[in-house]
């Protein structure tokens, strides 16, 4: 079974420029997760899809930061503009099956620099 | 507002000892993950643990929860070099969505030789 694709792997851009980074979930999967996980710490959610829906978006900066799940398969996140702070490592993660809990499998993550 | 917290932070361990990681949440919650994390690399799931008295074991790693006192163990039994990771635990928030997870901050283990 694949596991979750996120692309690109690396990305550095300057503050104030745009960026996007893609996601594909393991297939059959409703809910897509993205995560922002800074040096140091644990990834902390950003954004629940189920299926093309939006569940939680309430950690997301929405001033620069927006989410889309077209299809309730790929998503895309964008930020823009980009501010020093950004610099991460954003994951992708994405769960299914119907029991009463959902193991999130993640993919490799997007090291985002800001300079 | 769910916090989480592990102990200790790093955790530098000779092989063959048995060493635990801590993980406090301080809201209710009765669903607990452990999370392995190798440098560079994403997350891999190691134990999902769903009860109060729930124990799960893998090889060398035991875990444990403890609805009651909001606690989780992850206990390492003679630790080898392949070990040495990231080990994070994440808990459910109830307060938001299911799968919301709260992670904590992680312990960053290396077993030396």
């Amino acid at each position: 079974e694949a596991g979750v694709a996120q692309s690109p792997r690396y990305k550095i851009i300057e503050k104030r420029q745009s960026v996007a980074f893609w996601c594909n979930p393991i297939s059959g999967h409703a809910t897509l997760y993205w995560y922002q996980q800074i040096l140091g710490q644990g990834p902390k959610l950003l954004i629940q899809f189920q299926n093309n829906g939006v569940v939680d978006d309430s950690q997301l900066p929405k001033d620069r930061f927006s989410a889309e799940r077209l299809k309730g398969v790929d998503s895309t996140l964008k930020i823009q503009p980009a501010k020093l702070e950004d610099s991460a490592v954003y994951l992708c993660a994405s769960s299914g099956g119907t029991g009463n809990y959902q193991t999130q499998y993640f993919g490799p993550g997007t090291r985002l620099l800001v300079l | 507002e769910l916090k989480v917290e592990q102990n200790p932070l790093f955790l530098s361990m000779q092989e063959g000892k048995n060493y635990t990681i801590y993980c406090n949440y301080s809201t209710t919650s009765d669903r607990l993950y452990w999370y392995r994390q190798d440098p560079g690399k994403s997350l891999e799931s190691l134990f999902v643990l769903l009860s109060n008295g729930a124990v799960k074991q893998e090889g060398r790693l035991m875990a444990s929860l403890d609805t009651k006192a909001r606690l989780s163990t992850l206990h390492i039994t003679a630790a080898v070099h392949d070990l040495s990771a990231t080990y994070f635990c994440a808990v459910e928030n109830y307060g938001g969505s299911q799968g919301n997870l709260i992670f904590g901050k992680g312990t960053k283990l290396s077993v030396k030789p």
